[in-house]
């Protein structure tokens, strides 16, 4: 069956250390993949994309990196800050690229 | 930009009663996605429309769900009848149509069924 996992258990780290968010899939074959940022009460927020030939993708302090052999992708953030406290979603292409399909999502939390 | 748009925020109603959630998309984005979110399930994808015509419902769970986009701005999901297995946050999100486009999501709608 098809499958998008992250991690269930919420990912504690101190402020100014690295965080580093897996996501991993089954039985896709995806184009593209996604990030999303959703805090407490609102929707999920665009992060990042990376496509399928493309290793590495960085905006300011996110790193995503894409892995179609492991069929992972691991979503980095360097120098966290508390602010970056918040439930991260990968999502993937379905069926060409016109359904996208969502992880559970990984909480974390940065402590000050 | 407004952004999409969804009512209500919260409903809380009796199970039996119809709901009704509404979403207005950005304007100029072709392609209208709702989703159902839960701590059990996560951020499942119910339906999607692409030019106001849907293109896949499969993730609808039963025939009490549909969901109509009589034009390109406005679209409805209903429950008839609702349940509480129904309260979950439901979003409509939308985007341009392609390859890898970013999904703009609404602040969602909380459904809380009694």
């Amino acid at each position: 069956s098809q499958k998008i996992e992250q991690n269930s258990e919420a990912l504690n780290i101190q402020e100014g250390k690295t965080a580093t968010l897996t996501c991993n899939y089954t039985n896709y074959s995806p184009a593209y993949l996604q990030w999303y940022r959703q805090d407490p009460g609102r929707g999920p927020v665009f992060l990042l994309l990376i496509r399928e030939n493309e290793k590495e993708k960085r905006k300011e302090r996110l790193k995503v990196t894409f892995d179609t052999t492991l069929k992972q992708s691991l979503f980095h953030i360097t120098a966290s800050q508390p602010a970056d406290s918040a439930t991260y979603l990968c999502a993937l292409d379905d069926t060409g690229g016109f359904k996208t399909i969502f992880g559970a999502g990984t909480r974390l939390f940065v402590k000050a | 930009d407004a952004g999409v748009i969804q009512s209500p925020r919260h409903e809380v109603t009796e199970m039996g009663q119809e709901v009704t959630l509404r979403c207005k998309p950005i304007s100029g984005h072709n392609s209208l996605f709702w989703y159902r979110q839960t701590m059990m399930r996560g951020l499942e994808l119910l339906i999607y429309f692409n030019n106001n015509v849907p293109i896949d419902d499969s993730g609808m769970p039963e025939d009490r769900f549909s969901a109509k986009m009589p034009n390109a701005s406005f679209s409805t999901l209903k429950i008839q009848p609702s349940e509480p297995r129904d309260s979950a946050v439901y979003f409509c999100a939308s985007s341009l149509q392609g390859f890898g486009n970013t999904i703009y999501f609404g602040e969602g709608s909380w459904l809380t069924v009694v």
